[in-house]
Order: C-alpha cells, then sequence, then structure tokens
C-alpha cells in the first residue's frame, strides 16, 4: 500500500526567505505525485503535479518540486515566500493500480513578517 | 472552478443518529473520493469510487458507508453518528488515471 510522510508538520520562516517543504511517499508501482495548498477555511487547490516526463515541475506562482525516485521524494521548494503563502500544504501520490490517492499529514507553512 | 458541490455544508447531529453527506458533480469524472481533515492527520481516505456501483475502502472507513448508483453522486453515511466522527468532510473527483483531483468546499459535521 502507499504511503505519504511529510518530515514537518510545521515550517516557520521570514518573509523573502527559502523554503523546502519535504515530502517522501513509498511505492511499488508507478506513482503519480502532487502538491496541494489550503488556506484558511477553503478546500484544497492544485499547486502542482508529476505526472511523467520532466522530474522538475513549476507552478505559476514560483514553487518547484522535483520528483526523485532513487530517494522516493517530491519536495516542494520555494526561492523567496510571501505573507500570502501563509497556508497548509500537502503532498499526495495515486496508487496507479488502484485509483487511491493518498495524503500526507500536511505541513504548515507560516511565513512571518 | 470543477463542477463539485457538497451538501450540506455545515451539519450538527447527535451522537446515534444516521447521517448522509452528499457529493454531487457535474464533470461525469470517473473516480469520487471521500476524506476526512483532523488537525495532525492531514486528510485520510474514508471511501472512494471508481464507477458507478463500484467502490473500495479506504483507510479509516470503519462507521461509515458510500453509495454511487450514478455517475454524478456519491453518498457518505455515518451509520450512527459518534463524537469522533466530528471533523471536516471532503469530496474530490478526478476524471482518470493520471489525472489530478478536484476538491469541494468541505461539510462541517458536528456529533453532539
Amino acid at each position: 500500500a502507499q504511503s505519504v510522510t511529510q518530515l514537518d508538520s510545521q515550517v516557520p520562516v521570514f518573509e523573502e526567505a527559502p523554503v523546502e517543504l519535504r515530502c517522501n511517499y513509498s511505492s511499488s508501482v508507478s506513482v503519480y505525485l502532487f502538491w496541494y495548498v489550503q488556506y484558511p477555511n477553503q478546500g484544497l487547490q492544485l499547486l502542482l503535479k508529476y505526472l511523467s516526463g520532466s522530474t522538475l515541475v513549476k507552478s505559476i506562482n514560483g514553487f518547484e518540486a522535483e520528483f526523485n525516485k532513487s530517494q522516493t521524494s517530491f519536495h516542494l521548494r520555494k526561492p523567496s515566500v510571501h505573507i500570502s503563502d501563509t497556508a497548509e500544504y500537502f503532498c499526495a501520490v495515486i496508487e496507479g493500480n488502484t485509483g487511491k490517492l493518498i495524503f500526507g499529514q500536511g505541513t504548515t507553512l507560516q511565513v512571518k513578517p | 472552478d470543477a463542477g463539485i458541490t457538497q451538501s450540506p455544508r455545515h451539519k450538527v447531529t447527535e451522537t446515534g443518529t444516521p447521517v448522509t453527506l452528499r457529493c454531487h458533480q457535474t464533470e461525469n469524472h470517473r473516480y469520487m473520493y471521500w476524506y476526512r481533515q483532523d488537525p495532525g492527520h492531514g486528510l485520510r481516505l474514508i471511501h472512494y469510487s471508481y464507477g458507478v456501483k463500484d467502490t473500495d475502502k479506504g483507510e479509516v472507513s470503519d462507521g461509515y458507508s458510500v453509495s454511487r448508483s450514478k455517475t454524478e453522486d456519491f453518498l457518505l453515511t455515518l451509520e450512527s453518528a459518534t463524537s469522533s466522527q466530528t471533523s471536516v468532510y471532503f469530496c474530490a473527483i478526478r476524471q482518470g488515471p493520471n489525472t489530478e483531483a478536484f476538491f469541494g468546499q468541505g461539510t462541517r459535521l458536528t456529533v453532539v
């Protein structure tokens, strides 16, 4: 069975500093990987996805994530964060042979002025 | 926005009563999911569906049942609500094997 581990429950960072949110998954089959963001009192929105092809994927608001098969990781990075990036971030994986969509425990990113 | 609607958005119910939450989609997507979100646990999969009348259990399915009699509706039933089922419930839909999921706005359920 698939599992997803987000290694940090909370990440405090100052505005304009770089940040990395870590995600590891377990899988023995093909994987499709996602990062979702949840702003306070809202639903989840897709931030970026890896389905195939280039292992480095980017979002329109400056986030990027790199699929690393050998380390079974899909870490999320941003070189300079803004106050508006304060939110909860979820890593997720689709189990290719069943269609299950499994989420990690979430990481709260707190951007301080 | 993906055409996905959860109802009700808020509900307070008493321990021991049955409760049904509805997820309705207008996208004709194949996959539908029910999750619960609790602090410190992220989103945990309750049940999911990969087609009409095709459902399977997730990691926290005890005390919950689902039905999908038509493509657009996925119902989650708490057979006898308990206080531990107080949570925010999210529905999600997904079109195919290698596509992303879209989420509803959530249902806040309180069991007193």
